[in-house]
């Protein structure tokens, strides 16, 4: 059964630089989301992406944040100067249209030091 | 601003247990409500999806319902097993993209 990646499962920086977070979506989707779950809390909405553009963007996606289809299978999340609060647990999900079950992937925990 | 909660927190049943998990919105205008299933540190297992159309949805011993109206949803797990122990989260999606997600309960089976 197809399933979303990630890579890597766990990330370490430094406060301040720079992180790239990975993921591969089912193949025949259309639609890719970014959420976030801080340790103990809610899983949050971050972004989605259809048509190679952002589709839908939360608070908390600031100018920090960004995201990109470089190919057309890969689709990357991107923090640009980490912060300790950016410590969390990052899911990329993927689904056919906005309708559909949306399926996760199982996450890369990041942790700012 | 939608709030959406689940009740109880935590569960701990002996197996062979029929459960019911309930989930709460505050706003009725939905599009769809989705139960995950999470283990610990690890990703979400999508297990039901509902549309705001139907009453309810079944995947072998799970069965979810879906009140609209009432903005309430519960999933009934029968027959509980050890293997069923996770946190299950529900998420409704409005009209946007998102899904917004409760808090879950815990659930624990034991033998």
């Amino acid at each position: 059964e197809p399933e979303v990646t990630q890579t890597p499962s766990h990330q370490v920086t430094q406060m301040g630089q720079e992180v790239i977070l990975r993921c591969v979506p089912i193949s025949n989707h259309l639609y890719f989301y970014w959420y976030r779950q801080i340790l103990g809390q809610k899983v949050e909405f971050l972004v989605s992406f259809y048509n190679n553009e952002i589709s839908e963007k939360s608070e908390i996606f600031d100018d920090q944040f960004s995201v990109e289809r470089p190919d057309g299978s890969n689709f990357t999340l991107k923090i640009r100067s980490t912060k300790l609060e950016d410590s969390a647990m990052y899911f990329c999900a993927s689904s056919t249209g906005l309708t559909d079950t949306q399926y996760f992937g199982p996450g890369t925990r990041l942790t700012v030091l | 601003k939608q709030e959406v909660t689940q009740i109880p927190a935590a569960l701990s049943v002996p197996e062979g247990e029929n459960l019911v998990l309930n989930c709460s919105f505050t706003d009725s205008a939905i599009y769809n409500l989705q139960w995950f299933r999470q283990d610990p540190g690890k990703g979400l297992t999508s297990l039901l999806l509902i549309q705001s159309s139907q009453r309810e949805q079944t995947s072998g011993r799970l069965n979810a319902s879906l009140d609209k109206s009432s903005g309430r949803s519960t999933l009934y797990i029968a027959a509980s097993q050890p293997g069923d122990s996770a946190t299950y989260l529900c998420a409704v999606r409005q009209d946007t993209d998102k899904l917004i997600f409760g808090t879950g309960t815990r659930l624990q089976v034991f033998p």
